[in-house]
């Protein structure tokens, strides 16, 4: 069975500190991982993919297939990061996704 | 603004019954879905379609209904078998073609069973 945790659903950081949303996923197969983001009022968005391996609005996230882990990082944490995060895994072939619970990441100032 | 629409935006039922939720996207997207999102339980999956006139269960399909007669338009309906109907609900869009999984959103429907 595919699933996909995300094991806090609050995360509350300084700005310019460092932040890691942490998600660990199920899957026996080669997954198609993502981190979906959505900040106030707007609509649920892409933010990255591990197999595109880019960094995006300063984020990373490495596909760690030992650990079954796709923990999304950034070094220095800025106010505008504020947002509900969402891990999601694609399974093999497969066009629909399975969605963590959701991390409410807040950048105090 | 293109992309994919939503309406109504609220949307207010009694209990017992029936309603439809609207999803017209113009990004000539082959698959569509609809998700249901609930605080601490994430996105969870209700139907999904990967062609015209085709359309599989999701997750958590007990209670709603779809159709797929053109590719545009994806249209959910709430039965009033549904037990927990009172949600927001999203629907998204993906095109088919070189593996790319990546699904565009809608801005969502709330809806409120009084």
């Amino acid at each position: 069975a595919q699933r996909v945790t995300q094991p806090e659903k609050l995360l509350s950081v300084f700005k310019g500190a460092p932040v890691e949303l942490k998600c660990n996923y199920s899957y026996s197969g080669s997954p198609e991982l993502f981190w979906y983001v959505q900040y106030s009022r707007q609509r649920l968005q892409l933010l990255l993919r591990h197999i595109s391996r880019e960094s995006i609005k300063g984020f990373t996230a490495d596909l760690n297939k030992g650990e079954t882990s796709f923990h999304l990082k950034k070094p220095f944490a800025q106010e505008e990061d504020s947002a509900m995060y969402y891990c999601a895994l694609s399974g093999q072939g497969a066009q629909k996704l399975v969605f963590g619970q959701g991390t409410r990441l807040t950048i105090n100032p | 603004d293109g992309g994919i629409t939503q309406s109504p935006k609220y949307l207010f039922r009694k209990e017992g019954q029936n309603v439809t939720l609207s999803c017209e996207q113009n990004l000539n997207h082959d698959a569509m879905y609809w998700y249901r999102q609930d605080p601490g339980q994430g996105l969870r999956l209700i139907y999904y379609s990967q062609i015209v006139n085709d359309f599989q269960k999701g997750d958590i399909a007990e209670g709603y209904s779809v159709s797929r007669e053109k590719k545009e338009s994806f249209p959910l309906t709430v039965t009033s078998a549904q037990k927990n109907p009172t949600a927001f609900y999203l629907c998204a869009s993906s095109i088919r073609r070189g593996g790319n999984n990546e699904q565009f959103f809608g801005p969502g429907t709330r809806l409120t069973v009084l």
